[in-house]
């Protein structure tokens, strides 16, 4: 089963509009993630969360809005959609913030298509 | 600019055979460096990491080997599978946070019988 469940799987959406990736995870974990990855470019870090609280932000873009409703979620908001937006958008988790010798666990992603 | 580049882009290797996919580093503060397997429609999953307080670290048919002077590192894949075929992604960051866990693009292995 998976513990990271990120919904949907797949999403088409028109520029211009909105659009909300969820993400849960049941591992208990502290720290959530969002990653990105665009075609034919590395995963790219977006947000880190930590207890719920905003840790890291690498997004230049104020249209990528985290919310953390839940200690185990972590979703993602995009307004005013562009096609450049077009990516599969990641969600991942660890025990808690720090690196070493913490695990970074991925849910299987939505892939979004903006038109 | 890419501080974590990986090569070659795609490998072919024949079943049995040994695969290297290469990655470098920009950051010399980088000092945790994940392997990230990836097989289509699935999650992005930890394969094997290492730390620079050694140059080599070894499981099961998976190795890499480490060289802190030159930046760079490998993943050697021995007695290649088809099931082994996937894309590999290297990533590194400081111990101190994942928030600055950085990605190379990744190399796509295909293992053919």
């Amino acid at each position: 089963d998976p513990k990271i469940i990120q919904k949907p799987k797949y999403l088409v959406a028109v520029t211009g509009s909105e659009k909300i990736l969820i993400c849960e995870q049941y591992l208990g974990h502290n720290a959530m993630y969002w990653y990105r990855q665009s075609a034919k470019k590395p995963l790219e870090f977006m947000f880190s969360y930590s207890y719920q609280k905003l840790m890291d932000n690498q997004t230049a873009s104020s249209r990528f809005q985290p919310q953390s409703s839940k200690k185990n979620h972590l979703d993602l908001q995009i307004t005013a959609l562009k096609p450049d937006d077009s990516a599969t958008y990641f969600c991942a988790s660890s025990q808690d913030n720090a690196g070493g010798q913490n695990t970074l666990y991925f849910g299987a992603g939505t892939r979004l298509s903006v038109l | 600019q890419q501080q974590v580049r990986q090569s070659p882009q795609s490998l072919t290797v024949w079943e049995g055979e040994t695969a290297i996919l290469n990655c470098s580093y920009e950051d010399s503060t980088f000092d945790y460096f994940p392997w990230y397997r990836l097989f289509p429609g699935e999650s992005p999953a930890l394969l094997i990491a290492i730390r620079p307080v050694s140059n080599k670290k070894e499981d099961g048919r998976f190795t890499i080997f480490f060289n802190k002077r030159e930046k760079k590192l490998s993943l050697h894949i021995t007695d290649s599978q088809p099931g082994d075929s996937a894309t590999y992604f290297c990533a590194a960051s400081p111990s101190s946070s994942f928030s600055k866990l950085v990605f190379g693009q990744g190399t796509s292995l295909s293992v053919v019988p």
